[in-house]
């Protein structure tokens, strides 16, 4: 079975500065789908970012980016110039890519606070 | 784009009493959605796999009698809490997959 960790409970950061956020899985598959979910306070899953597997090249949306290393099986989530609405509980998410492969299998998360 | 709408959005119930939490995708059709658990400052947790048409999958240990799902329509699948009781309290969240997981917006289930 797959598991993902975030060692990180809590983290902080300045308002405009940049935070990267933990992660790391284990699965024995080679192809699967990697993903940062935000839950702000509403409690609404959010996605921020995806990553697949097979792509060597780290995945970017903005302000967010990873950098994904396979060999290490680590998966990290970095904010750039953070704001306040930033503020949120991620979670990182593994998904098999196959055919049944639709359900994530959680991190435990990481609470980010932003101060002003 | 696409969304998955899930009601109530809370709900207090009598300890004993059964409630039922419906989760819709609106503008798609969902052979399969997903329930989640999430008690506070907590990850979310995989209860079953609803699937159109046939039986849910439950993860182990999860009681199949109390956390009863039916998925009748391509559209709706529902979660009902048979008989509960205050450690049933927690957050529940529907998923649906398409391209990517659409998630509903939650249930808050307080048992009294």
């Amino acid at each position: 079975a797959q598991t993902v960790t975030q060692s990180q409970p809590e983290m902080s950061v300045q308002e405009a500065e940049t935070v990267t956020l933990s992660c790391t899985y284990d699965t024995s598959e080679s192809d699967y789908y990697l993903f940062w979910y935000k839950q702000p306070p509403s409690r609404q899953m959010i996605l921020v970012i995806r990553q697949e597997a097979y792509k060597q090249q780290n995945a970017t949306e903005n302000r967010f980016s990873v950098n994904f290393q396979k060999a290490a099986k680590s998966f990290s989530l970095k904010i750039s110039d953070s704001q306040l609405g930033d503020a949120a509980m991620y979670f990182c998410a593994y998904r098999s890519a196959d055919a049944r492969g639709s359900r994530l299998t959680f991190g435990e998360g990481t609470q980010l606070t932003v101060n002003p | 784009g696409a969304v998955v709408s899930q009601h109530p959005s809370w709900v207090i119930c009598k300890s004993g009493t059964s409630v039922k939490i419906e989760c819709r995708s609106l503008d798609f059709q969902a052979t399969t959605m997903f329930w989640y658990r999430q008690f506070p400052k907590q990850s979310l947790m995989l209860m079953a796999t609803s699937n159109e048409g046939s039986k849910a999958t439950y993860e182990q240990g999860v009681e199949k009698d109390k956390f009863l799902i039916n998925h009748a329509s391509l559209t709706l699948s529902t979660l009902t809490v048979t008989s509960a009781h205050p450690e049933d309290s927690s957050f529940y969240i529907c998923s649906a997959p398409r391209e990517k997981l659409f998630f509903g917006s939650g249930t808050q289930l307080s048992v009294l």
